[in-house]
C-alpha cells in the first residue's frame, strides 16, 4: 500500500552543496514527475518521465538533472544547491491518459538551502 | 503566463454550509481537469474529475462544474465539515504531458 515514496523527507543544505532526491513508486505507472511547491506559486513541474529512457523539462528546469533509473524510480538531481531551490519537492506517478491522467504524489521533501 | 488561475488564496465558511471554490483557465486546449486537496505535511491527494465533454460531475459531498465558454470550473462542498479544512488545487490536463496547477486556495472551515 505504499503508492509514491520519497525520500528524505527534510534535507538542509549548504549553497553549493549536491543532493539528489529519491522516488520510487509501486504502481507500475509509466509516467513520473518531480514538482515544487513554493508559498503562494502552487505546484510547478520541474521534469516528467513519460516512460522509461525518457525524461523532459517541464515550466522550471533550470538547475536540476534528473535521472529515470527504471519503471519504479526516477531521481532528482541538486548538482550546485542555491538558496532560489528552497521548497518543497513532490514526486508524482501516473498511469495512461486514458485513465485522465490521475496523479498520486508522494508525501514531499522539505528542502532548504542556506 | 498563468494557464490556471485560482484568484481567492483564502476562504473561510461556516460548518454545515456551501463551499464553493473556483478556478478559472486560459488554454484551450485543457480537456480534463481535476481537483486536489492538501493537508500540511503531505502530499496533494485527488478528489474529483471531469472532462471537458461534461459540464457536471458528483461524488458524495463533492460536485464540480465545468463551464466551457466561460472557462471555468467550480468546486462545490455539501455539507461543510471540520475534516475540509486543507489547501484545494485546481488542475488540467492540455497537450503537454503532467497537470498544470493553480495557485490553490486555503479553506477553512469554522465550527
Amino acid at each position: 500500500n505504499a503508492g509514491v515514496t520519497q525520500t528524505p523527507k527534510f534535507q538542509v543544505l549548504k549553497t553549493g552543496q549536491s543532493m539528489t532526491l529519491q522516488c520510487a513508486q509501486d504502481m507500475n505507472h509509466n509516467s513520473m514527475y518531480w514538482y515544487r511547491q513554493d508559498p503562494g506559486m502552487g505546484l510547478r513541474l520541474i521534469y516528467y518521465s513519460a516512460s522509461e529512457g525518457t525524461t523532459d523539462k517541464g515550466e522550471v528546469p533550470n538547475g536540476y538533472n534528473v535521472s529515470r533509473l527504471n519503471k519504479r524510480e526516477f531521481s532528482l538531481r541538486l548538482e550546485s544547491a542555491a538558496p532560489s531551490q528552497t521548497s518543497v519537492y513532490f514526486c508524482a506517478s501516473s498511469g495512461y491518459r486514458a485513465q485522465g491522467e490521475k496523479l498520486f504524489f508522494g508525501s514531499g521533501t522539505q528542502l532548504s538551502v542556506l | 503566463d498563468q494557464q490556471v488561475k485560482q484568484n481567492s488564496p483564502s476562504l473561510s465558511v461556516q460548518e454545515g454550509r456551501i463551499s464553493i471554490l473556483n478556478c478559472d483557465y486560459t488554454n484551450s486546449m485543457f480537456d480534463y481537469f481535476l481537483w486536489y486537496k492538501k493537508y500540511p505535511a503531505e502530499g496533494p491527494t485527488f478528489l474529483i474529475s471531469i472532462s471537458s465533454i461534461k459540464d457536471k460531475n458528483e461524488d458524495g459531498r463533492f460536485t464540480v462544474f465545468l463551464n466551457k465558454s466561460a472557462k471555468h470550473l467550480s468546486l462545490h462542498i455539501v455539507p461543510s465539515q471540520p475534516g475540509d479544512s486543507a489547501v484545494y488545487f485546481c488542475a488540467a490536463r492540455g497537450g503537454a504531458d503532467g497537470l498544470t496547477f493553480g495557485k490553490g486556495t486555503h479553506l477553512i472551515i469554522q465550527p
